[in-house]
C-alpha cells in the first residue's frame, strides 16, 4: 500500500457543482495534513491545514477521518478557477519535516 | 523577502553537462527542502537544509548530486553530468518547522 494515495481522476464537473476527493494514507501515527493545490505544473500552493477533525476556509472543507485513515476534501459551489490537481500531503514521521505528496486528483469545472 | 525565489525558470542542458539551480528562501525560514518532479505528479524528496546544514540527505543520488546552503548567499543544487532522467521540475521549499512549506516557482530542467 502506498504511503499517501488518491484517485488520479480527472473529476470532471459542471460549474456550481459540489465535489468531494478522498486520501488515505498508511500511517495510523501521523498528526498533521495539508491540501495543496497545483496549477499546470506551477507550484503547488497551501490550501489547507488540517490538525484535528477538520477544517473550513470559504467553500472549501477538509476532514479527517483517523479511524479509516483518511482525509478528505470537499468543494462547494465549483467556480471555473478550482481547475487545478489536488495534492494531498503528509508529513513524514521522522521528525525530518520531509513531506510525503499523493499523486494528486485533478478537477476540471466545465461551463 | 515573502517568496522563495528560485532561478532560473527554464534550463536546457545536453546530456553529460552540468546542471546548477538556484533557491533564495523565505527571510527568517529555518528549513529549506529540495524536490524532483516528474511525470504524473510524483515528488520525489532529494535533501532538506537547516540553515546552512545538511538536515536529511536520504533523497540525493550522491554520485551526481549535490546541494549547499551557504550563509548570505542562495541554496544551490548541482547535477554533474546530467542524464535524460533527470530532466524533470526542481521545486524548492521553506519552512519554519512544521508549518507547511512556501514552495518556489521551480526550475524545469531540460536534458537533450
Amino acid at each position: 500500500r502506498k504511503e499517501v494515495e488518491q484517485d488520479p481522476g480527472p473529476f470532471n464537473v459542471p460549474e456550481g457543482a459540489t465535489v468531494a476527493f478522498n486520501c488515505t494514507y498508511s500511517n495510523s501515527a501521523s498528526q498533521s495534513f495539508f491540501w495543496y493545490r497545483q496549477d499546470c505544473r506551477k507550484e503547488p500552493k497551501l490550501l489547507m491545514s488540517v490538525y484535528s477533525s477538520g477544517n473550513e476556509d470559504g467553500r472549501f472543507t477538509a476532514q479527517l477521518n483517523r479511524a479509516s485513515q483518511y482525509i478528505s476534501l470537499l468543494i462547494r459551489d465549483s467556480k471555473l478557477s478550482d481547475s487545478a490537481t489536488y495534492l494531498c500531503v503528509v508529513p513524514e514521521l521522522s521528525g525530518t519535516y520531509k513531506y510525503i505528496f499523493g499523486t494528486g486528483t485533478r478537477l476540471k469545472v466545465l461551463a | 523577502g515573502e517568496e522563495v525565489a528560485q532561478t532560473p525558470k527554464h534550463l536546457v542542458r545536453g546530456e553529460g553537462q552540468k546542471a546548477k539551480l538556484y533557491c533564495a528562501p523565505i527571510k527568517g525560514h529555518s528549513y529549506v527542502f529540495w524536490y524532483q518532479q516528474v511525470l504524473k505528479n510524483e515528488f520525489k524528496f532529494l535533501i532538506s537544509f537547516q540553515n546552512e546544514n545538511v538536515f536529511d540527505e536520504t533523497g540525493m543520488p550522491k554520485e551526481r548530486f549535490s546541494a549547499k546552503c551557504l550563509p548570505n548567499s542562495p541554496c544551490s543544487l548541482e547535477i554533474q553530468a546530467t542524464k535524460l532522467e533527470d530532466s524533470a521540475v526542481y521545486f524548492c521549499a521553506s519552512s519554519q518547522m512544521t508549518a507547511g512549506y512556501t514552495f518556489g516557482s521551480g526550475t524545469r530542467l531540460t536534458v537533450v
